[in-house]
């Protein structure tokens, strides 16, 4: 199925340090999501975008929904070791009368402490 | 969190039983998801609801069925379960256009 591209794949960074991502996709979408997702876990809605150009913020971790609306950043400010997981992205389409979403490949994040 | 269960969290069957999932939600939302997660595949949509008693089939649909009679519960049955279905599979809930997820089953199928 339809994917959004994802980048960095994986990335091992020292604590402390920040990180960013990012996801793009060819399709336009009017709201961008940002889930974690912990081993043996379910994925955790971590920020939810829903204007072009938004910035929002929570806690260490802050995203932007592109100007163009077909990418998103998500960055994480001062790493701990426990943002080690995999973080992805996802938008929403609304067809056939529901909401049908497009998952980001993941970035899979280890902090060496 | 959004308030969704799932149950059960784990299970081990054997080829060719009948195997549900229940997926249970607080939050009176009223689209309700089924997906499988395997390595190499990311989530994957299994069926969805955008009622009760109104369902569709996702991109992997074939040896499972659903059913939803209540806004909070929706069930996922696997008719007689094959090794190809083990996974893990979860529940997802939405309102509008944001998604929660639930905390999923891992199902063994031997």
């Amino acid at each position: 199925g339809q994917q959004l591209n994802q980048s960095p794949q994986s990335m091992f960074i020292q604590e402390g340090e920040d990180v960013s991502m990012n996801c793009t996709s060819s399709s336009i979408f009017n709201t961008w999501l940002w889930y974690k997702q912990d081993p043996g876990e379910g994925p955790v809605l971590l920020i939810a975008l829903y204007k072009a150009g938004e910035l929002t913020s929570n806690g260490r971790l802050t995203a932007q929904f592109g100007i163009t609306r077909k990418d998103s950043f998500l960055n994480i400010s001062a790493s701990i070791p426990s943002d080690v997981g995999i973080y992805f992205c996802a938008g929403p389409l609304f067809t056939s009368g529901t909401y049908k979403y497009i998952f980001g490949t993941g970035t899979r994040l280890k902090v060496l402490a | 969190d959004a308030g969704i269960t799932q149950s059960p969290r784990h299970k081990v069957t054997e080829t060719g039983t009948p195997v549900t999932l229940r997926c249970h939600q607080t939050e009176n939302h009223r689209y309700m998801y089924w997906y499988r997660q395997d390595p190499g595949h990311g989530l994957r949509l299994i069926h969805y609801s955008y009622g009760v008693k109104d369902t569709d089939k996702g991109e992997v649909s074939d040896g499972y069925s659903v059913s939803r009679s209540k806004t909070e519960d929706f069930l996922l049955t696997l008719e007689s379960a094959t090794s190809s279905q083990t996974s893990v599979y979860f529940c997802a809930i939405s309102e509008a256009d944001t998604q929660y997820f639930g905390p999923g089953t891992r199902l063994t199928v031997l």
